[in-house]
């Protein structure tokens, strides 16, 4: 079963706000969200994490509901270089160092002059 | 920082030749390494998970003779695609998981003729 969900494509003019949603109605309680993206023929690129507070670094801001069921990357001002797939993935911090990486559809954001 | 690097970015080779593909950690030591594999305009899917010293855990319908996967060293992980086909042409990105976060490399094109 799928932990997130997420629109397929979004657009986006140069210069304004780029705003991703993303559905985990499911979240558990110790599960962070995190946000990567994935620009074309590259890896993916690490953004931004957060519990339940909103998070805001150099990159973008995370915005997560009070009930934690959805969250909100903000790109502040997009440029044609934020063209790729965006994608939101909840897990937890383990400890033990087991975590794999797993990647659902994401959203293929297209930002346009 | 952790920066994963990858090794070649393309590549091009002939049918029923063998490809190998260099994954390292370059500033810190990875005990474990994944391998994904990418379609166009599909998600990353986990091939095989790398473990220092010890085999590689493959997903369910890769096959681990097609795909030799050697974790020689805490900075190195190679994937060697055998008897390439041109159905093995895809997008191939590794990934190494440091305390509790993944950072992926570049990507590897690899293209079958």
């Amino acid at each position: 079963d799928a932990k997130t969900t997420q629109p397929p494509s979004m657009d986006c003019a140069e210069g304004r706000a780029a705003n991703l949603p993303c559905n985990h109605s499911t979240i558990s309680g110790n599960e962070y969200v995190y946000w990567y993206r994935q620009i074309h023929s590259q890896g993916p690129q690490y953004i931004i994490h957060g519990l339940k507070n909103n998070e805001t670094n150099e990159m973008a801001s995370l915005i997560i509901t009070e009930d934690r069921k959805s969250s909100t990357l903000i790109l502040p001002h997009a440029t044609l270089r934020d063209t790729a797939v965006y994608y939101c993935i909840v897990r937890v911090l383990e400890s033990g160092g087991s975590y794999i990486p797993t990647f659902g559809r994401g959203t293929s954001l297209i930002v346009h002059p | 920082g952790a920066v994963v690097s990858q090794h070649p970015s393309w590549v091009i080779c002939k049918s029923g030749t063998s490809v190998k593909i260099e994954c390292r950690s370059l500033d810190f030591q990875a005990t474990t390494m994944f391998w994904y594999r990418q379609f166009p305009k599909q998600s990353l899917m986990l091939m095989a998970t790398s473990n220092e010293g010890s085999k590689a855990t493959y997903e369910q319908g890769v096959e681990k003779d097609k795909f030799l996967i050697n974790h020689a060293s805490l900075t190195l992980s190679t994937l060697t695609v055998t008897s390439a086909h041109p159905e093995d042409s895809s997008f191939y990105i590794c990934s190494a998981r440091k305390s509790t976060e993944a950072f992926f490399g570049q990507g590897t094109r690899l293209t079958v003729v």
